[in-house]
Order: C-alpha cells, then sequence, then structure tokens
C-alpha cells in the first residue's frame, strides 16, 4: 500500500515550453502533496507544500507563477513548469500524506522525474 | 533557524557496522525520519523516532535522544545495496519536515 506514482519518468523539451508533472496516490487519499526538487549531489529542496482544493504554499525563493501547482483531488496534484529554461532541469519529486495520518503520518515518495530542458 | 546536521560522507566495509549521526535544531519537535535514497531514485521511508531510545528493525536501528537533539541510524552486516544516501528529516512544531543534506554512505567489499 502507500503507493505514489508520478508521470512522466522523464521528459526532455526545449526552452521556452511548458511541462507538466502528475503526481498520484494509487491506493490511499492524500490531504497533502509536496513538491520537491533536487540538483546531482544535493538533498532534497521543498518547493512547494499542496492542499487538496486550496492554493499550494510555495517556499521562499520559489516562484509561484513558474512552478504551477493544482491539487485537484484527494490523489491527484500536478506541477507545471512555464517557460522552462535550462536552470530548471532538474530531479522533482512529489509526496503525499495520507489522509487519516497513517502509522507514522510519514511521506511517501513518487519515483521522481527527471526533467532536462535543451 | 533551523538546521540538521549530518557528515556529508561515509564510508564502510561490506558486512560491517555503521553508525550515521544526525543533530537537529528546529522549532518544536514532532518526530525525526531516516530515508534512504539510492542515486537517481527517490527517497524510500526508513524509521521513525518520537519517543527517545531504539528502535529497531531488522539489520537497521535508529535511535533518538530529544534532549540533546540527536539521532543516528545504524546498519548493521552492511550489503553492497546498502550504498546509497541516507537522510534525517525533524517533523518542527507545524508539521513541516525540516531535510538534512543527507549522508552518502560508500561501501566497500
Amino acid at each position: 500500500g502507500a503507493v505514489v506514482s508520478q508521470h512522466p519518468s522523464w521528459v526532455i523539451c526545449k526552452s521556452g515550453t511548458s511541462v507538466k508533472i502528475e503526481c498520484r496516490s494509487l491506493d490511499f487519499q492524500a490531504t497533502t502533496m509536496f513538491w520537491y526538487r533536487q540538483f546531482p549531489k544535493q538533498s532534497l529542496m521543498l518547493m512547494a507544500t499542496s492542499n487538496e482544493g486550496s492554493k499550494a504554499t510555495y517556499e521562499q525563493g520559489v516562484e509561484k507563477d513558474k512552478f504551477l501547482i493544482n491539487h485537484a483531488s484527494l490523489t491527484l496534484s500536478t506541477l507545471t513548469v512555464t517557460s522552462a529554461h535550462p536552470e530548471d532541469s532538474s530531479f522533482y519529486i512529489c509526496s503525499a500524506q495520507l489522509l487519516a495520518g497513517g502509522f507514522y503520518n510519514e511521506q511517501f515518495f513518487g519515483p521522481g522525474t527527471r526533467l532536462t530542458v535543451l | 533557524g533551523q538546521n540538521i546536521d549530518q557528515p556529508t560522507e561515509m564510508t564502510a566495509t561490506e558486512g560491517a557496522i555503521v553508525q550515521i549521526n544526525c543533530t537537529y535544531q528546529t522549532s518544536g519537535f514532532n518526530g525525526l525520519f531516516w530515508y534512504q535514497q539510492h542515486a537517481g531514485e527517490a527517497p524510500t521511508f526508513l524509521s521513525y523516532n518520537v519517543l527517545d531510545g531504539l528502535e529497531e528493525k531488522g539489520r537497521f536501528s535508529s535511535f533518538l535522544s530529544r534532549s540533546k537533539g540527536y539521532s543516528y541510524l545504524l546498519l548493521k552486516e552492511l550489503q553492497m545495496k546498502d550504498s546509497a544516501s541516507y537522510l534525517c528529516a525533524v517533523r518542527d512544531i507545524n508539521y513541516q519536515l525540516i531535510w538534512g543534506a543527507g549522508t552518502k554512505l560508500i561501501i566497500k567489499p
């Protein structure tokens, strides 16, 4: 149980285009989903916290107009990187937290999406 | 500010034991997590401590001392597949996870 999927697993796009990444909790409902970015050999960096039906909370320094987050249901959150540039190339990972708190209320991570912007 | 400290890199030998330390200063405390992350993959949950003491799960154990702001992850009978980064994360007063930078563990034959 507690499986989180992400799609696509990798994407290559041209500079200036937009890319949408989907994060789904497959067998549970998630009140909260988190979006992280990770550059090579660095730790996870929280970008935003997304609650179903409300606006996402962005971390300091993360442009909300560039990284659009939609959490339309308890099982789906999307991250759209708008007007992508090469510096946006990174590993994007989502995680989901169980509605009922789970055993430890831990986050379950998706497999990640590797974005390369040419 | 909030801070999680853990060593950047450690090396150990296959079959041996290694201890990865984590110290934290956070606004409140609502549990400490250890995650394992293999290169190019997402983190996977290893352990959770909210009370002082040792939690054992097979070859992995995690210890917590809240008064000292300290935890460690103990890995026994190391296997080559244990080569990965180990992330310490603390849930603060707002139930937000504060992440350490991770410890890269290199296992040598």
